[in-house]
């Protein structure tokens, strides 16, 4: 079946933009996640949706990072004018139970 | 907080060679335990996992052992291909309640392998 996809591949912005990053899970996964990939600070957990449950922001860098998840299914990642430092390769993924599946990613550049 | 700590490479062996890429955590709760392999220019994909103590995952020929004495989940292969160089992850997810769902993942810092044929 058809895996997580996401949205755009590559996103080139300038300093300041705002972004949304987009999110297809799994069909029937109800728990999503998003994690940012980045050189300096490998692999981190941005934010958890789990069904109808309020999401757990724990890992929001800064206020300027924000989720959402409509109708339990496509998420949106949105990052507020953004920093250079958010360049990076931003990951979904969905699970069922315990084990995540992940998307390609968004290779975000801000200049 | 939960940590993964790993082997950072890169690991360069030769074709054949017998692969180990040590894994420890620590954890507060009941953690289940992950690898996850990224291959050049794709995605994280999961390689193998263990839930409980003693558990033993297994995938194309790599085996990690969940080891809670020493809080450790060391990958293994007994002869590598060149078709295995990616970078691995070891990762946790701290299971604290049964019914579903898990926290985010705890990542380590990744550990690149190289096969030269």
């Amino acid at each position: 079946g058809a895996g997580v996809s996401q949205s755009p591949s590559n996103k080139v912005t300038e300093k300041g933009k705002d972004v949304e990053l987009r999110c297809d899970p799994i069909s029937g996964h109800t728990a999503l996640y998003w994690y940012r990939q980045s050189l300096g600070q490998g692999l981190e957990f941005l934010i958890y949706f789990q069904g109808n449950s309020a999401p757990d922001k724990s890992g929001l860098p800064s206020d300027r990072f924000s989720a959402e998840r409509t109708g339990g299914s496509v998420s949106t990642l949105t990052i507020q004018r953004t920093q250079q430092e958010d360049s990076a390769v931003y990951l979904c993924a969905s699970s069922l139970q315990e084990t995540q599946y992940f998307g390609p990613g968004t290779r975000l550049l801000v200049l | 907080g939960d940590s993964v700590t790993q082997m950072e490479g890169p690991v360069t062996l030769s074709e054949e060679a017998f692969l180990t890429i040590n894994c420890t955590y620590t954890a507060t709760g009941y953690p289940s335990l992950f690898w996850y392999v990224q291959y050049p220019g794709e995605g994280l994909q999961l390689l193998l996992k263990a839930t409980k103590a003693d558990d033993k995952g297994s995938n194309k020929g790599f085996e990690a052992t969940y080891r809670k004495e020493t809080t450790s989940f060391h990958l293994e292969k007994g002869s590598v291909q060149v078709s295995d160089s990616a970078v691995y992850f070891c990762a946790l997810s701290d299971l604290m309640y049964s019914g579903g769902g898990a926290d985010g993942l705890t990542f380590g810092k990744g550990t690149h392998l190289i096969i030269q044929p």
